[in-house]
């Protein structure tokens, strides 16, 4: 099966903990993308990445950092410098980035961030 | 803010109606997209408009737009139970870094 995974479903962060999400897709996608999604709102672009070791900043990139060693991974840590993280965070990826690219996002299941 | 705006933010009605949605946007766009969410689950694509185009079709849905009001809606015929879920509108604008912009979203609930 085609598609983008994301894990943990749920992950439980600890005051000054950074934590990371996982995002795979097998897809061959060249872009990626975070989002962040609180209760009753849209969706906020944290990072996004075109190719394989180059990423961008979204809107809300502060508290986030990201890498993308493999075309096919593009993984996000929260870092405890983000004070506000609970949230549902989104992964999706495209054929095209963002630049040139306007079409179809393919989104994962998400990861829910809870705070202890 | 290039942030796409959903009317309305809540809607109920009964299965077998139709649902219309509406979207309006600021500033030029390339392409306009729908997508929908389950609760708790991620975003799933509908349906993708490109400014130079006024309706799409695919299956129950029917998308509109109008790039002299900024706006376009999205109607799902007939629509079932299992058409309960938010639905956002997503702007790609037109200029360099362009990027999808998502609105708040449409809570849709169909009643059996």
């Amino acid at each position: 099966d085609g598609g983008i995974t994301q894990s943990p479903k749920y992950l439980f962060r600890k005051e000054g903990q950074n934590v990371t999400l996982s995002c795979e897709q097998n897809l061959n996608h060249d872009a990626m993308y975070w989002y962040r999604q609180d209760p009753g709102q849209g969706l906020r672009l944290i990072y996004y990445s075109q190719i394989v070791n180059d990423f961008q900043k979204g809107d809300i990139a502060e508290g986030y950092s990201v890498s993308r060693e493999k075309k096919e991974s593009f993984p996000l840590t929260v870092t405890s410098a983000q004070k506000n993280p609970t949230a549902f965070y989104l992964c999706a990826s495209s054929i095209e980035g963002l630049a040139g690219g306007k079409e179809t996002q393919y989104f994962g299941p998400g990861t829910r961030l809870l705070v202890l | 803010s290039q942030q796409g705006e959903e009317d309305p933010q809540a809607l109920s009605i009964q299965e077998g109606e139709n649902a219309t949605m509406n979207c309006s946007y600021k500033t030029s766009i390339n392409n306009l997209q729908w997508y929908r969410q389950n609760s708790g689950r991620g975003l799933v694509h509908l349906i993708l408009i490109r400014s130079n185009e006024r309706e799409k079709h695919s299956g129950r849905l029917r998308v509109t737009l109008d790039t002299s009001k900024k706006s376009s809606s999205l109607l799902i015929t007939a629509s079932r139970a299992a058409d309960t879920a938010s639905y956002f509108c997503a702007t790609v604008h037109t200029g360099a870094n362009s990027k999808l912009t998502f609105g708040k979203g449409i809570t849709l609930s169909v009643r059996p």
